[in-house]
């Protein structure tokens, strides 16, 4: 149980373009989604906290017009990085909190971006 | 303000020896706390946790890990490392804002030798 994917695994974008990766909650209702970036031999970067029907949370330095997070229902959350840049090239990992189980957090297998 | 900090950032073990992963924390109040596992271009697998009840955890894959409140630490470790063991580690302090947000550690690189 507690299983999340993300789709694409791997994207490769020119840059300008935008890219939308979706994290999914495949077998429990997710209270909370959130979003990581990983740079590489690096730490999990936390982006923004997102809960189902509302506005996501952003930490400090993370530019939301850049970084589109849209959270539809409790099983599905879209990250889309707007006119990408080499620089926004990473590693992108969701994860999700369970509902009665806020504080343990199950992750996605991630999403390699590379932007051209 | 809450943190964890892991005191390696790369272990070698040979196949069949113990390992040992240190993690230390800084919290104001009784943590919980976790421990992930990063296969190379993975995401992150849940191997064991600390929510205030038993202080010595047993997780997935042998691992086990003991709170030790008067040492703020919280150690993963492993009688017998096995190949498959080789990966990222990661100690994660869960903070409590309204959301409950992790906070990482730095993370600790474990080889195994053969």
């Amino acid at each position: 149980g507690a299983v999340v994917s993300q789709h694409p695994s791997r994207v490769i974008c020119k840059s300008g373009t935008s890219v939308k990766i979706e994290c999914r909650s495949l077998d429990f209702q997710a209270t909370t989604m959130f979003w990581y970036r990983q740079f590489p031999k690096k730490s999990l970067m936390l982006m923004a906290t997102s809960n189902e029907g509302s506005k996501a949370t952003y930490e400090q330095g993370v530019e939301k017009d850049k970084f589109l997070i849209n959270h539809a229902s409790l099983t599905l959350s879209t990250l889309t990085v707007t006119s990408a840049h080499p620089e926004d090239s990473s590693f992108y990992i969701c994860s999700a909190s369970l509902l009665g189980l806020k504080e343990t957090q199950y992750f996605g297998p991630g999403t390699r971006l590379l932007v051209l | 303000a809450q943190s964890v900090t892991q005191l390696d950032s790369h272990v070698s073990v040979s196949e069949g020896t113990p390992v040992l992963l240190r993690c230390n924390y800084s919290s104001s109040y009784s943590p919980s706390l976790f421990w992930y596992v990063q296969h190379p271009n993975k995401g992150l697998q849940l191997l064991l946790k600390y929510t205030s009840a038993a202080t010595l955890v047993k997780g997935i894959n042998g691992f086990e890990a003991e709170f030790k409140k008067s040492e703020t630490s919280f150690h993963l470790t492993k009688p017998s490392a096995h190949m498959s063991d080789a990966a990222e580690y990661f100690c994660v302090v869960s903070v409590s804002s309204g959301t409950y947000k992790y906070i990482f550690g730095t993370g600790t690189r474990l080889k195994v030798l053969a």
